[in-house]
């Protein structure tokens, strides 16, 4: 139940198409759904977070989607360009203090000019 | 200036060793963590401290020690190493003990390979 299933493993994309990538999640204790980015030989960091009470959030390229019913986020990035080849990372975390980020498998996105 | 910087970057021992990572945060946060990212690039938990008091301890070998000797630091002592503890060790950190929605910032990593 503390599992974040997340989809594709890899992705391949056009330059200028749209990436879309998908998590699902059990615990509906869950209340705050970030989205990680880590460059080879980097950490992951920080690109977008929504909570349950949004459906969407946006920013910049940049799309969170998220469907609390059917307890499903995902993560679509317009536009896409070769630097944002990276592996993403869709996370989901308690409510309570003293609770870690649990991952997803993390998806490898290659943009090809 | 780096946020959470980690020290060794690489590091290649052999089986039976001992092996200490050290990290540092000047973002004036109050918890830190240790992540392992296996070679599948799976990030997951290994343990969480808030202001030097240690508040998540996964399912980890006991070989792995953690040491936070101020909120700033956290260090990681790996006794014995074995083969499968071959990977790349995230020190993160972030303002609040988890959950809360508080960001986490990472340092780049140490990977560890064993021999």
């Amino acid at each position: 139940q503390q599992q974040v299933k997340q989809s594709p493993q890899s992705l391949i994309v056009q330059k200028g198409g749209i990436s879309i990538i998908n998590c699902a999640y059990e615990n509906t204790a869950f209340d705050y759904f970030p989205w990680y980015q880590q460059f080879p030989g980097k950490g992951p960091a920080l690109l977008i977070a929504i909570r349950p009470d949004v459906s969407e959030k946006k920013e910049g390229r940049f799309t969170i989607s998220f469907n609390k019913s059917a307890k499903q986020f995902s993560l679509h990035i317009m536009d896409s360009q070769p630097g944002d080849s990276a592996t993403y990372f869709c996370a989901a975390s308690l409510v309570q203090a003293g609770t870690a980020l649990i991952f997803g498998k993390g998806t490898t996105l290659s943009v090809s000019s | 200036d780096t946020a959470v910087s980690q020290t060794p970057k690489y590091l290649v021992t052999q089986m039976g060793n001992d092996k200490s990572i050290k990290c540092e945060q000047n973002l004036g946060h109050d918890t830190m963590y240790w992540y392992k990212q296996d070679s599948k690039k799976f990030l997951k938990i290994m343990f969480s401290y808030n202001n030097k008091e240690l508040i998540i301890n996964e399912t980890v070998p006991n070989r792995f020690s953690p040491k936070s000797p101020d909120k700033a630091h956290l260090n990681l002592h790996i006794n014995s190493l074995e083969l499968g503890d071959s990977a790349v060790y995230f020190c993160a950190s972030s303002s609040y003990p988890g959950g809360r929605g508080s960001p986490l910032h990472f340092g780049n990593g140490t990977r560890l390979t064993v021999t």
